[in-house]
């Protein structure tokens, strides 16, 4: 129930195109979803985040649309660039035990875009 | 630009021997957490702390990894003894402890055991 499910495990996607990466999760009780972004050799970075009361969040050319019904939320990445490429990480955190940003992590989407 | 900080950066060490990386928190962050990272496990919660008490350790092997905070600028995570198994990338993130608040992660450690 603590799990994270992410999909694809790597992508592929030509400059220019649009990047989709999804997640589901299982427990009803978390209440945040951020995504990660994490280049080589470096701890993963925050990029944007969604709470479960709007159905999507845009920043720039990241939006995060988010089915809390089917206990979904994606990343789309539109106008993908080179620079894009990088190892990217849904996750989920609850309210918890006094510790309220403690987060549980997909098993990440390796993306390569293509010049 | 307030960063979180872990030494070393890469270790290699020999089976049975002991392990200690350290993580500098961004000043003022209440919760820390260590992370490890491997490719068929991804990243895995292993221990984390708020205010400097230990709040969850369950994803710590317990008979071989110990994580401390001895004061609020310094938390500790040791593998005694370690094994092969336990070659992954360690990161050390620190956050506020509020509501949505985003965590900050360390460039992590880079443990070989051979």
């Amino acid at each position: 129930q603590q799990q994270v499910k992410q999909s694809p495990q790597s992508l592929i996607v030509q400059k220019g195109g649009i990047s989709i990466i999804n997640c589901a999760y299982e427990n009803t009780a978390f209440d945040y979803f951020p995504w990660y972004q994490q280049f080589p050799g470096k701890g993963p970075a925050l990029l944007i985040a969604i709470r479960p009361d709007v159905s999507e969040k845009k920043e720039g050319r990241f939006t995060i649309s988010f089915n809390k019904s089917a206990k979904q939320f994606s990343l789309h990445i539109m106008d993908s660039q080179p620079g894009d490429s990088a190892t990217y990480f849904c996750a989920a955190s609850m309210n918890y035990g006094g510790a309220t940003n403690k987060l549980i992590f997909g098993t990440g989407t390796l993306l390569a875009v293509q010049p | 630009d307030a960063r979180v900080t872990q030494t070393p950066r890469h270790k290699v060490t020999e089976m049975g021997q002991e392990v200690t990386m350290r993580c500098q928190p961004i000043l003022g962050h209440n919760t820390v957490f260590w992370y490890r990272q491997t490719m068929m496990q991804g990243l895995e919660l292993l221990a984390y702390f708020r205010n400097r008490a230990p709040l969850d350790d369950s994803g710590m092997p317990k008979d071989r990894f110990s994580a401390e905070m001895p004061d609020a600028t310094l938390a500790t995570l040791k593998i005694q003894p370690s094994e092969p198994r336990d070659s992954a990338v360690y990161f050390c993130a620190s956050g506020w402890g509020t509501p949505n608040s985003p965590l900050h992660f360390g460039n992590g450690t880079r443990l070989t055991v051979t």
